[in-house]
């Protein structure tokens, strides 16, 4: 069965801190690894995808990165804000058919 | 900007009754995910659709839950009868084949 892992399961930061978020995966066998943000009661917003030929993306403070033969991927936040309070999922997708496989998610809480 | 809808946004049914939800996915996307999120975890795939027919439907529990996308477009999930236990958040997707994934809102679904 492809697993998913998250760590940690929460965080709380003071604002202005750089912080990583981890994303262990079994099976290396993937398409691509994509990483949401989910606000309280709220669907997914997409952050960051890496396919499976990249080692890292990037968008404004955020940076993404993927180590296909360790089966790891981490989402680096850079001097975090409140506003970045929400739990961070990553998925991993791979498979036949593209099978979308989801960690346990991180809630990041960035107090003022 | 083009998004996957999801209607309705909140639903409160008595257990034993039938509800169900509706996905509409981005124009264009043959392949459409259903998940239910129980709160504090991960969302769990229930369907995965690629155009009208079922790819992965293995952790869909068949006795009470049903899933079609009939000319490979919108899409809708029914549960008969509703349980206590399947309150949770039902969470649309679709996608290219093998690309990033796009969620909707969801459904919040309390059964009483």
């Amino acid at each position: 069965k492809q697993e998913v892992t998250q760590i940690p399961a929460a965080l709380s930061v003071p604002e202005g801190e750089n912080l990583v978020l981890n994303c262990s995966f079994t099976d290396s066998a993937i398409y691509n690894l994509q990483w949401f943000r989910q606000d309280p009661g709220k669907g997914l917003t997409s952050l960051l995808l890496i396919q499976s030929s990249q080692r890292e993306q990037t968008s404004g403070r955020l940076n993404a990165s993927l180590d296909k033969s360790s089966g790891r991927s981490t989402l680096y936040i850079a001097a975090s804000q409140p506003g970045d309070s929400a739990t961070y999922l990553c998925q991993r997708g791979g498979g036949g058919g593209n099978k979308l496989t989801f960690g346990t998610g991180t809630q990041l809480k960035v107090e003022l | 900007e083009a998004e996957v809808a999801q209607s309705p946004r909140y639903k409160i049914t008595e257990k034993s009754q039938a509800v169900a939800f509706w996905c509409d996915p981005i124009s264009g996307h043959a392949t459409l995910y259903w998940y239910r999120q129980i709160l504090g975890q991960g969302p769990e795939l229930l369907v995965q659709f690629q155009d009208e027919s079922v790819v992965d439907d293995s952790q869909l529990p068949k006795d009470r839950f049903s899933a079609e996308r009939l000319k490979g477009v919108d899409s809708t999930l029914k549960i008969q009868p509703a349980e206590l236990g399947d309150s949770a958040m039902y969470l649309c997707a679709s996608s290219l084949k093998n690309t990033e994934a796009f969620f909707g809102q969801g459904t919040r679904l309390t059964v009483v």
